[in-house]
């Protein structure tokens, strides 16, 4: 069975500053893999998504991730918070066989001013 | 193009009501998701459906819950007989085809609270 593992239920980091949130996947096979973000009370918007072409994916609000096969992990990147990104952030991993997404723990990103 | 809809938002049951949550898809989509956000917790899988069947119901308890997506109207996870852990929040997504890679877009979400 797939399973995704989020290290660090909380993140903390200045406004500017680099934005670093880890995933790591299991999969027999080759995984497809998603960032998701949820605001507060709010449902979850897509970040981006991994699904075999480039390793390097680039997503919404100048998040990106990069997949790497080596070590299982598929971290989310931005080159400078935003006040506005704070939120939560899951990972997830389509099921080997059918379309449901295995989710992370989340991770909830702080941004201070 | 309106997202996924669900209603209501909020939900308070008290002990031994019954609950339904309501999911509109996204224009198109005719694949639907369920999943529940225990607090503290990720997201966790319950059910998929298409129109009229239920393909996977692999993450549903195996009682008091069910769903169903019929032909005409939005698609309603039921839970009988609610109880204080079935406080949560619910989320439905769709997709619109059956490929693995493909986006499902998520709703607002119901949260059930249970006195």
């Amino acid at each position: 069975a797939q399973s995704v593992t989020q290290l660090g239920s909380h993140v903390s980091v200045s406004e500017g500053a680099l934005v670093l949130l880890r995933c790591n996947y299991s999969s027999s096979v080759p995984p497809y893999l998603f960032w998701y973000v949820q605001y507060p009370n709010q449902g979850l918007q897509l970040l981006l998504k991994y699904t075999s072409a480039a390793t390097l994916v680039k997503g919404i609000n100048g998040f990106e991730a990069e997949f790497k096969k080596s070590e299982t992990s598929f971290h989310l990147t931005k080159p400078s918070a935003h006040m506005s990104d704070a939120a939560e952030y899951f990972c997830a991993v389509n099921q080997e066989y059918g379309n449901k997404l295995v989710f992370g723990a989340g991770t909830i990103l702080r941004v201070k001013s | 193009n309106a997202g996924v809809m669900q209603n209501p938002r909020h939900l308070v049951r008290r002990r031994g009501q019954e609950a339904r949550l309501r999911c509109s898809p996204m224009k198109g989509h005719s694949h639907v998701y369920w999943y529940r956000q225990l607090p503290e917790e990720g997201l966790k899988f319950m059910v998929y459906l298409q129109k009229e069947n239920i393909i996977d119901e692999s993450g549903m308890p195996k009682e008091r819950f069910s769903a169903e997506f019929p032909k005409e109207g939005p698609s309603i996870l039921r839970i009988q007989q609610v109880v204080r852990g079935d406080s949560a929040a619910y989320f439905c997504a769709s997709s619109p085809g059956t490929g693995v890679a493909d986006t499902q877009y998520f709703g607002p979400g119901t949260r059930l609270t249970v006195l």
